[in-house]
């Protein structure tokens, strides 16, 4: 079973769309999670950190579900410059990376 | 946030040869670093764990004799891809961890390394 898991898409949607991530992880004793960004061919760049009580960043919330070892990930009126992989990321004692989930936003 | 740096940004180079990549944390110290590999359409893999005055620390199947890593500096983190095939061919990244309040992993803009 791999250690996180992640919809690989692409998810294709209009501008102004809401769209939704969701990812599973393996290891119950993770401490912290974390959505990074990660542009074509550059380094991932962190969205956001993600809580049991959930959060919200503009038009982005984040959710983590520690019982279903899930987090999920809420993007609201997509933007073009949303077109990105995004990384579902765990962190034990090192950070593990999901394979991503790629967003494409179209016109 | 804070900075890293790698150099090289792009490198080519032949089948054999040995090639070096530094990772610099710009505004802050890091006694820990990390080095990542990251293959097409692929997850960012963790290498090593690059440990300052010390040996880093190798994950399960990668060669530290290959993959030669040294953390002289709590500024300076380098990977060396020694004797290079095209298998190595990929996109390294390294990060470093600022240990203030927040405790967060930088990355830097990653080494595409093409062996040829």
């Amino acid at each position: 079973r791999k250690e996180v898991e992640q919809d690989p898409g692409p998810f294709n949607v209009p501008e102004g769309a809401t769209v939704a991530f969701n990812c599973t992880y393996s290891n119950s004793a993770s401490q912290s999670f974390f959505w990074y960004r990660q542009d074509c061919r550059k380094e991932p760049k962190l969205l956001m950190s993600v809580y049991s009580s959930g959060n919200e960043d503009g038009r982005f919330t984040a959710q983590l579900n520690r019982a279903s070892q899930y987090i999920s990930l809420l993007i609201r009126d997509s933007k073009l410059s949303d077109s990105a992989t995004y990384l579902c990321v765990v962190n034990y004692s090192t950070l593990t990376f999901g394979k991503g989930t790629m967003l494409l936003v179209s016109p | 946030g804070a900075v890293v740096s790698q150099h090289p940004s792009r490198v080519i180079c032949k089948s054999g040869t040995s090639v070096k990549i530094e990772c610099r944390s710009l505004d802050f110290q890091a006694t820990t670093m990390f080095w990542y590999r990251q293959f097409p359409k692929k997850s960012l893999m963790l290498m090593a764990t690059s440990n300052e005055g010390s040996k880093a620390t190798y994950e399960q199947g990668v060669e530290k004799d290959k993959f030669l890593i040294n953390h002289a500096s709590l500024t300076l983190s380098t990977l060396t891809v020694t004797s290079a095939h095209p298998e190595d061919s990929s996109f390294y990244i390294c990060s470093a961890r600022d240990e203030g309040e927040f405790n967060e992993q930088f990355f830097g803009p990653g080494t595409r390394l093409t062996v040829l």
